[in-house]
């Protein structure tokens, strides 16, 4: 079973508008670790913002807010007031303590495009 | 600038051929840990190691092999080269000791391009 579902592949939204990223998760843990980066086109990794499993409040990064609903295990971000050089790949990711590895587990990605 | 660093950017090589990807990390940092991202495989975790000891490893194929340095750096060796090894690799590195928490955010290197022709 995938451990990290992201079911939106390409999302476009209009410049300075929100925009949510969808990302829900799979684990038996009760400690781990959710992040987001960005991938633009020119290839790099980019963290974005990070949410662990124990933290009551939900992560805000500047214009990027997760929304963590742990119940439901999900994980989405937010991003305010989108800017053209949001375009870029998004990648939902997780470490789970399982055996005490920790080993990341990344999403697929969904693209996104902000239009003028 | 996420302050890791991985050369060469692009790389070209011919099947059956070995190269060998270089990555240093963030100042200070300990835990390095590699990746392989394919559009048909996503991002894949490949091995970590943190202060010159392997500390977790993924879906890394035999044919590759890893270590790290005493000054922390890192490097990937990859041999009997595949069509299907052609990927970008990313080098990342993180503070902890790649557990939970803040101090375990991986910061990514800008990846290697390798083309197997």
């Amino acid at each position: 079973a995938q451990k990290i579902t992201q079911t939106q592949p390409g999302m476009f939204v209009q410049e300075k508008e929100a925009v949510t990223l969808d990302c829900t998760y799979d684990t038996s843990d009760q400690s781990y670790g959710l992040f987001w980066y960005k991938q633009p086109s020119s290839g790099e990794m980019i963290f974005l913002i990070y949410q662990g499993s124990y933290d009551e409040q939900n992560a805000t990064e500047g214009r990027y807010s997760l929304n963590f609903q742990k119940a439901r295990k999900s994980a989405n971000l937010v991003i305010s007031a989108s800017q053209l050089g949001d375009s870029a790949m998004y990648f939902c990711a997780m470490r789970e303590g399982a055996g005490g590895s920790y080993i990341p587990t990344f999403g697929r990605g969904t693209s996104l495009i902000v239009h003028p | 600038d996420s302050g890791v660093t991985q050369t060469p950017k692009h790389l070209i090589t011919a099947t059956g051929q070995r190269v060998t990807l270089r990555c240093s990390p963030r100042s200070g940092d300990l835990s390095v840990y590699w990746y392989q991202q394919s559009l048909d495989q996503g991002l894949q975790f490949l091995i970590q190691y943190y202060n010159g000891e392997e500390r977790a490893k993924g879906n890394i194929l035999e044919r590759f092999s890893a270590q790290q340095f005493p000054d922390l750096h890192s490097e990937l060796n990859l041999s009997s080269l595949e069509l299907g090894d052609s990927a970008l690799y990313f080098c990342a590195s993180s503070a902890g000791t790649g557990g939970l928490g803040a101090k375990n955010i991986q910061y990514f290197g800008a990846g290697t391009r390798l083309s197997v022709l």
